[in-house]
């Protein structure tokens, strides 16, 4: 029962590198998310996955992509990190009637 | 989300005192969940609510929806030391999103 799994779960970058994070339900749900996490911000939503094969953008997509590679895992891709992306970033699945996150991924760009 | 209004933004009570956390929407709500976090730590799934009216209580915690499905509240009754953390409310406005308020810091005085 691992539920969401996200890796990895610390990481730090330079300005202008890139890296993905990953992220795998073994719930069979169909809706993914990831959000990032800002003090006193709550979850803003970067991008969802209604189900596999579909992506859209959610409040705060700019400087960040998306792949739902198929039903269990839906990465998340930072192409050319910035400082304004330091934050704690988590992924979620959903099957109406519980949200369930992963334990999240603490990003710091230098 | 500007979507969803939590109150107050922060709150400490006594050890044993009961507190109130508000979660309004701007819009009707499909569903509505009320999660908790601890600092630096994923988030715990406390309920989820459909039905206008609806009121569901997980041990000292109580969580009502109203009947207009715009408003929730959450109710700690006699507050100990482990309630205290990040209370989130999420809402599904039925777009596949699954958007969050704030948040609302809950500090626990012994």
């Amino acid at each position: 029962n691992a539920g969401v799994t996200q890796t990895p779960k610390f990481q730090v970058l330079k300005t202008g590198q890139s890296m993905t994070l990953q992220c795998a339900q073994d719930m069979n749900h169909n809706s993914m998310y990831w959000y990032r996490q800002d003090p006193g911000m709550g979850l803003r939503l970067i991008y969802y996955s209604a189900s596999e094969g579909t992506t859209d953008k959610g409040e705060v997509p700019n400087g960040y992509n998306v792949s739902r590679l198929n039903k269990r895992e839906f990465s998340l891709r930072l192409e050319s990190a910035a400082p304004s992306q330091t934050s704690v970033y988590f992924c979620a699945s959903n099957r109406q009637a519980e949200a369930f996150f992963g334990q999240g991924t603490r990003l710091t760009v230098v | 989300s500007q979507e969803l209004e939590q109150s107050p933004q922060s709150l400490i009570v006594q050890e044993g005192k009961n507190l109130t956390i508000n979660c309004t929407s701007s819009k009707t709500l499909y569903g509505l969940y009320w999660y908790k976090q601890k600092y630096g730590e994923g988030l715990i799934f406390l309920m989820m609510l459909q039905k206008g009216g609806e009121e569901k209580s997980h041990e000292k915690i109580t969580a009502k929806l109203d009947e207009k499905k715009q408003q929730s509240s959450l109710h700690i009754t006699a507050s100990q030391p482990s309630h205290a953390g990040i209370y989130l409310c999420g809402a599904d406005f039925n777009d596949y999103k699954l958007s969050f308020g704030a948040g609302t810091t809950v500090t626990v005085r012994a």
